[in-house]
């Protein structure tokens, strides 16, 4: 079983929709859950991170995390055609700092 | 956010020579700097972890011996690809990590794209 999964897409919504990413982990003992935008050609960058069950919501974004599930997903609300990227779900397990990435999630939003 | 910057951006070499890469954080001085590599279509796989002044741990089933890492000051982390092969061809990206923050103070390089002829 991979640590973290991902379906790897493509994910397609139409410009203006709501966009659901999923993100499963192994380990019940993970602590940091990570979203991660990822362009075709360039490093990732941090959309997201969340620490404690429920939701976080930062501008069209809202991070959810179920430990009890050990679940945690990605809403973009009024997706926009910039949005279409990879995104990345990482996982922090035990102490430290070492990030364990999923496959991530091809997003395409169309117009 | 906090600057990271890798040198080259991209680089193409023969089989059989070795690339050195370097990653610099520009804005603060990073204890802890990783390696990553990334194959097409594929997700980030942690390499190894380099920590200033001491030796890096690697990662089960990376060569420590092909993939040499210096981390030889609080900004400057290399990773030197020895004997490349074709196989080697690959994105890699350094991340740099802001002491006393948590892991969402990782900051990651625009990244290498090494392609071995």
């Amino acid at each position: 079983q991979k640590e973290v999964e991902q379906n790897s897409g493509p994910l397609s919504v139409p410009e203006g929709a709501i966009a659901s990413l999923n993100c499963t982990y192994s380990d019940r003992g993970s602590q940091s859950f990570f979203w991660y935008r990822q362009y075709s050609g360039k490093s990732p960058e941090l959309i997201m991170f969340i620490y404690s069950n429920g939701d976080k919501e930062d501008g069209r974004f809202t991070a959810q995390l179920n430990k009890a599930s050990q679940y945690v997903s990605l809403l973009i609300r009024d997706s926009q055609p910039s949005d279409s990227a990879t995104y990345l779900c990482a996982v922090v397990t035990g102490g430290g700092n070492k990030l364990t990435f999923g496959t991530g999630t091809q997003l395409k939003v169309e117009l | 956010g906090a600057v990271v910057s890798q040198h080259p951006s991209w680089v193409i070499c023969k089989s059989g020579t070795s690339v050195k890469i370097e990653c610099r954080s520009l804005d603060f001085q990073a204890t802890t700097m990783f390696w990553y590599r990334q194959f097409p279509k594929q997700s980030l796989m942690l390499m190894a972890t380099s920590n200033e002044g001491s030796k890096a741990t690697y990662e089960q089933g990376v060569e420590k011996d092909k993939f040499l890492i210096n981390h030889a000051s609080l900004t400057l982390s290399t990773l030197t690809v020895t004997s490349a092969h074709p196989e080697d061809s690959s994105f890699y990206i350094c991340s740099a990590h802001r002491p006393g923050g948590g892991p969402d103070t990782q900051y990651f390089g625009p990244g290498t794209r090494l392609t071995v002829l």
